[in-house]
């Protein structure tokens, strides 16, 4: 089946810390990818995403490549707010199979 | 980007009542809408997949007949919690995808609180 595992949290780092949340899935046929970001008391936000292997989606200075030989979707952001404070949730979607299959979320805080 | 939103945003409601929320593409047309629930710091978890114009899938685990879902035009769909208990507390978010496919829109949530 289809299914996203990502890093579990939470993760707290300094203000202009490196941040990576990894994730990795497992999918039939080939998925889109996408990073999905809820801030408190909020629904998701999409954040950025990937259609197809070696594309790199890229937002507010957050970036992830699709590396369908590690089947892997790693977030990663050279210098974090305190603003990027948030949950961070990895998906997958498979064509023809639209609903979204979601990791677990990681919890993201960044204090000054 | 394409926008979603959601009404209420929080209800509290007695134990027995039902409970509707509505979900609009406000500037997209929406074949496709998906409701989620999501507890406290969880993922979320698909509910049911509703197409304009026809009956919602549901997933597993899921009673048809306690979420009760419409989506009468390409821009509405609503979700109906009929009989609501304190176990039906939860944030219910819904999401929607135009005529493309491509990607998935999400409203902003409704906190529903029975108690």
């Amino acid at each position: 089946g289809n299914s996203v595992t990502q890093m579990e949290g939470p993760v707290t780092l300094s203000e202009e810390a490196f941040l990576t949340i990894n994730c990795t899935y497992t999918a039939t046929g080939y998925p889109s990818l996408f990073w999905y970001v809820q801030y408190p008391g909020e629904g998701l936000q999409l954040l950025l995403k990937a259609t197809k292997a070696d594309d790199k989606g890229s937002n507010k200075g957050f970036e992830a490549t699709y590396r369908k030989e590690t089947t892997s979707f790693h977030l990663e952001k050279g210098s974090v707010q305190v603003s990027d404070s948030a949950v961070y949730f990895c998906a997958l979607s498979v064509p023809g199979n639209t609903p979204l299959v979601f990791g677990k979320g990681t919890r993201l805080s960044v204090i000054a | 980007g394409a926008v979603v939103s959601q009404h209420p945003s929080r209800v509290i409601c007695k134990s027995g009542t039902s409970v509707k929320i509505e979900c609009r593409s406000l500037d997209f047309q929406a074949t496709t809408m998906f409701w989620y629930r999501q507890f406290p710091k969880q993922s979320l978890m698909l509910m049911a997949t509703s197409n304009e114009g026809s009956k919602a899938t549901y997933e597993q685990g899921v009673e048809k007949d306690k979420f009760l879902i419409n989506h009468a035009s390409l821009t509405l769909s609503t979700l109906t919690v009929t009989s609501a208990h304190p176990e039906d507390s939860s944030f219910y978010i819904c999401s929607a995808e135009g005529q493309k496919q491509e990607t998935q829109y999400f409203g902003p949530g409704t906190r529903l609180l029975v108690l």
